[in-house]
């Protein structure tokens, strides 16, 4: 069973578009990050939440931690080309060990010009 | 910076063989992390560790060992290859400070046959 449900699996958009992207999970986390993955590379933080309700904008990507976190949202206003690639979600839970990551399976976007 | 470095790159290996991935970083991070990660599975951590001579299994250990002789290397080793073990791997380091993002190397693809 997977601790953090991604949603949608595939994404396929046209630039200009807006789309949302959901990471979903049964039990409550102390944080929730958000990784962008590219072909060939390693996952790069985009943003850590911490705070139920806690919203973050990083230019035209806004995440969102829910009330209760135990979910949350990756909103892209207007895509890019460039924003292509794999989105991954990651939870820390309270008390877990060695602050140990729990990943989704990632939402795979592709923007098309 | 090199941050986190994996070698080799790409390895292909015969069922019953045996070798090891290394990971190094330079930001004397203390915790390292050993993920794999599968097509539309997102990350399963391996094995991680907190230090020098300090190790644990994480969700999927079976098949592998680790070692943490320093703070800098965290080298990942398969004994008996299996297919089940084709993959690409990731290591990743941190700050022991809450939140703190990982640092992924960029990866190495290993295919047994």
């Amino acid at each position: 069973t997977q601790l953090l449900e991604q949603s949608p699996q595939f994404l396929s958009i046209q630039e200009g578009e807006n789309l949302t992207v959901y990471c979903n999970s049964s039990s409550v986390f102390s944080s929730l990050q958000w990784y962008r993955q590219e072909p060939g590379e390693g996952p790069v933080l985009l943003v850590t939440v911490v705070t139920g309700g806690e919203v973050k904008k990083l230019k035209r990507l806004t995440f969102q931690f829910g009330d209760a976190r135990k979910d949350s949202s990756l909103h892209i206003t207007a895509a890019q080309p460039g924003d292509t690639g794999l989105y991954l979600c990651a939870g820390a839970q309270r008390g877990s060990t060695l602050g140990r990551l729990y990943f989704g399976r990632g939402t795979q976007l592709t923007v098309w010009p | 910076n090199a941050g986190v470095t994996q070698t080799p790159k790409f390895r292909i290996l015969k069922i019953g063989q045996s070798m090891t991935l290394q990971c190094a970083q330079d930001m004397n991070h203390n915790y390292m992390y050993w993920y794999r990660q599968d097509p539309g599975m997102g990350l399963k951590l391996i094995y991680y560790s907190v230090g020098a001579g300090i190790t644990d299994k994480g969700e999927v250990p079976n098949g592998y060992n680790v070692s943490r002789s320093t703070t800098e290397d965290f080298p990942l080793r398969l004994e008996l290859a299996a297919p089940s073990q084709t993959s690409v791997y990731f290591c990743a380091s941190r700050t022991a400070r809450d939140n703190s993002p990982l640092h992924f190397g960029n990866g190495t693809r290993l295919t047994v046959t």
